[in-house]
C-alpha cells in the first residue's frame, strides 16, 4: 500500500524565513513523487515533481529514498506563498496521484 | 482559467437527498477524475472515467456513482446523503490516463443539513 504523511496541518512562518514542508511516504517500489498548491479561492495545481528536478517559484524538493521523504524547501518565503500544499506519490503502474492530507503554509508580513 | 467546468459551484441539500454534480474536462481530455476533499480525511481519489469507461476507482462509497458520456462531460451522483458527505468535490481531467498530469476545476462545494 502507498501512503502519503505530512505530520504538520499548519506551518506559519514570517516573510523572508526559510520554510520546509515535510512529507514522508510509503512506497516498496520506485515512486513518482509530486507537490501540489492550492491557493485561497483556486484550483489544484501542480507545483513540481521529483523527476523534473526543477525550481517552481522559488521551490525546491529533493527525493531522499532513504529516509522515504520529499521535503518542499523554499530559502525565503513571500506572502503569496500563502497557501494548501499537498504531497503526492504515484507508483507501481498507477498514474493516480496518492495525497497526503495537506499543509497549511501562512505567510506573515 | 484550466478549462475544468464543475457545477454548480454551491450546493446546500438536506440529509438522505440525491444530488449530481456535473463535470466538463479540458478540450481534448478523454480522461476525467474525481475527488472529495473533506477536512478529516484530505484528498481522496473517487474515481477515474476513460473515453466513457471507467479506469480506477479509489474511496467510493456505493451511495455514490459516476459516469461519462459521449460528449466526455462526467457527472457524480450523491444518493443517501449523509452530514459526513459534505465536502469539496473535485473533478480532473488529463488527455491519457495519467492522473499525476490532470488538471483540476475549482470544485463543488457540497454542504448536507
Amino acid at each position: 500500500a502507498q501512503r502519503v504523511t505530512q505530520p504538520e496541518k499548519l506551518l506559519s512562518v514570517f516573510k523572508g524565513a526559510p520554510v520546509e514542508l515535510k512529507c514522508n511516504y510509503s512506497y516498496s517500489g520506485s515512486p513518482e513523487l509530486f507537490w501540489y498548491v492550492q491557493y485561497s479561492r483556486q484550483r489544484l495545481q501542480l507545483l513540481l515533481r521529483h523527476i523534473s528536478r526543477e525550481s517552481i517559484k522559488g521551490f525546491t524538493a529533493d527525493l531522499n529514498k532513504g529516509e522515504t521523504s520529499f521535503h518542499l524547501k523554499k530559502p525565503f518565503a513571500q506572502e503569496e506563498d500563502s497557501a494548501m500544499y499537498y504531497c503526492a506519490l504515484s507508483g507501481g503502474g498507477s498514474y493516480i496521484p496518492t495525497f497526503g492530507r495537506g499543509t497549511s503554509l501562512i505567510v506573515h508580513p | 482559467d484550466s478549462g475544468v467546468t464543475q457545477t454548480p459551484k454551491h450546493l446546500i441539500t438536506a440529509t438522505g437527498q440525491r444530488v449530481t454534480l456535473r463535470c466538463s474536462p479540458r478540450s481534448g481530455d478523454l480522461s476525467v477524475y474525481w475527488y472529495q476533499q473533506s477536512l478529516d480525511q484530505g484528498l481522496q481519489f473517487l474515481i477515474q472515467y476513460y473515453n466513457g469507461e471507467e479506469r480506477a476507482k479509489g474511496n467510493i462509497l456505493e451511495r455514490f456513482s459516476a459516469q461519462q458520456f459521449p460528449d466526455l462531460h462526467s457527472e457524480l451522483n450523491l444518493s443517501s446523503l449523509e452530514l459526513g458527505d459534505s465536502a469539496l468535490y473535485f473533478c480532473a481531467s488529463s488527455v491519457g490516463q495519467r492522473g499525476t498530469e490532470a488538471f483540476f476545476g475549482q470544485g463543488t462545494r457540497l454542504t448536507v443539513v
